[in-house]
């Protein structure tokens, strides 16, 4: 089975400009996270999708959404993009024992 | 508070020993999940251990144990015969409840360098 995939790997945008950032959890998962790593730092939480409902949504500005499609893909929208957005997006999914595999992630840098 | 807490922002060992890093955290809950992921230059995340808190019985994964100590909300990760593929970012993580699902907090992270 295919792991937690992402795209694109590597992303750059200028400020002010719109991302969509894409993630597919494991085959036959209805979960998937979406978590921000800024360089040096570790991974924040951003939302958690479950069945197509969000469950939780951590401390990010409205610029951040996001949606779970039928087929349990999500997609990672950020507006009006800045400098400090620029970060690796890291997408995860949840299995037995409460655990969550990550995908690559993809890097995004705001110029 | 959500907090996790690695007090070790580097360590360094010598490619055979054996390395310890330390992990504390802070929750309410008395359910939950303890993890270590490890993040190579790649920037994978990659489970390396997991703990459920209910258990007394520490977790060991090959090379890889915890010492869990929950009174003392203490979660620390040794690794025994380190090789120099277990160089990386370690990050201490734990699971706090949402509606229905959970999300994990992270502490800052402990970066591992194996001196051959």
């Amino acid at each position: 089975d295919a792991g937690v995939t992402q795209s694109p790997t590597h992303l750059i945008k200028t400020r002010g400009q719109h991302v969509t950032l894409r993630c597919s959890p494991i085959s036959g998962h209805k979960s998937v996270s979406w978590y921000q790593q800024v360089l040096g730092q570790g991974p924040q939480f951003i939302f958690q999708y479950y069945e197509k409902e969000e469950r939780g949504r951590g401390n990010f500005p409205d610029r951040f959404s996001a949606r779970q499609f039928p087929n349990y893909s999500s997609e990672l929208n950020v507006n009006a993009l800045l400098l400090g957005d620029s970060a690796l997006y890291l997408c995860a999914t949840w299995t037995v024992k409460e655990t969550q595999y990550f995908g690559p992630g993809t890097r995004l840098l705001v110029l | 508070a959500q907090t996790v807490t690695q007090s070790q922002p580097e360590m360094s060992v010598q490619e055979a020993e054996t390395v310890t890093l330390s992990c504390t955290y802070d929750t309410s809950e008395s359910d939950y999940y303890l993890f270590w992921y490890k993040q190579p230059p790649s920037r994978q995340m990659i489970l390396v251990i997991r703990q459920e808190a209910y258990k007394q019985q520490n977790a060991t994964e090959n090379r890889f144990s915890v010492n869990f100590q929950k009174a003392a909300k203490s979660f620390s990760l040794k690794i025994s015969d380190s090789q120099l593929g277990d160089a990386a970012m370690y990050f201490c993580a734990y699971t706090v409840p949402l509606q229905g699902a959970q999300k994990l907090v992270f502490g800052q992270g402990t970066r591992l360098t194996i001196n051959p």
